[in-house]
């Protein structure tokens, strides 16, 4: 069964920590993307992934930067973590030819105190 | 920009009941539309899609027109069950290569059906 795998589901952190949210898919998918979920906000797209060592900020990539040293695994970072960062994180991958059909993890709720 | 509005929630039903969810969209070009579907504890997952002007996606006993003239997606099920329960998006996303699975997400509907 094809997956991402976001390797925390819960964390709590305290403000000023520095975060880090992994992600890795096992479908040699291209595309990776983080997404937060807030209630009432929906999905926003923080950053995503074309390809290895590749990144583009999305629409609300202030406060976070990525990692994507290897194809199946893009990592979100937060440099100093603070209270209004505390969100849903969603990992999603597709591949680069995917129609658009993302496959997501499970995610990873972050709270920071 | 590119954007999607989808109805507020919560929606809750009685078992059996008829569902719609309105979505509605503004986008340059002919973008691809999609109904994600997000279960209790678990992450999105692709329910159904449309490509072009008057696809009919289906899946799971949902339907959904895509509506040029109207710039719609709404999505309908004649007889919604207990374990339909969950959060449903709307979503749009390019209909060319270059920047494949970045969607514009809807805010999300909550549906809750009871027995």
């Amino acid at each position: 069964d094809v997956k991402v795998t976001q390797s925390s589901r819960y964390l709590v952190k305290r403000t000023g920590e520095k975060v880090f949210l992994e992600c890795v898919q096992d479908m040699d998918h291209e595309n990776m993307f983080w997404y937060r979920q807030d209630p009432g906000l929906g999905l926003r797209l923080i950053y995503f992934s074309y390809d290895v060592k590749m990144k583009e900020k999305g629409d609300i990539p202030e406060g976070y930067s990525v990692s994507r040293e290897k194809k199946e695994r893009f990592s979100l970072i937060l440099e100093s973590a603070s209270t209004n960062q505390t969100s849903m994180y969603l990992c999603a991958s597709t591949p680069r030819s995917g129609a658009n059909v993302l496959t997501f993890g499970a995610g990873s709720r972050l709270t920071v105190l | 920009g590119d954007s999607v509005t989808q109805m507020e929630g919560p929606v809750t039903l009685s078992e059996e009941a008829f569902l719609t969810i309105n979505c509605t969209y503004t986008a340059t070009g002919y973008p691809s539309l999609f109904w994600y579907v997000q279960y209790p504890g678990e992450g999105l997952q692709l329910l159904l899609k449309a490509t072009k002007a008057d696809d009919k996606g289906s899946n799971k006993g949902f339907e959904a027109t895509y509506r040029k003239e109207t710039t719609s997606f709404h999505l309908e099920k004649g007889s919604v069950q207990v374990s339909d329960s969950a959060v449903y998006f709307c979503a749009l996303g390019p209909n060319y290569g270059g920047s494949q699975g970045n969607l514009i997400f809807g805010k999300g509907t909550k549906l809750s059906v009871k027995p």
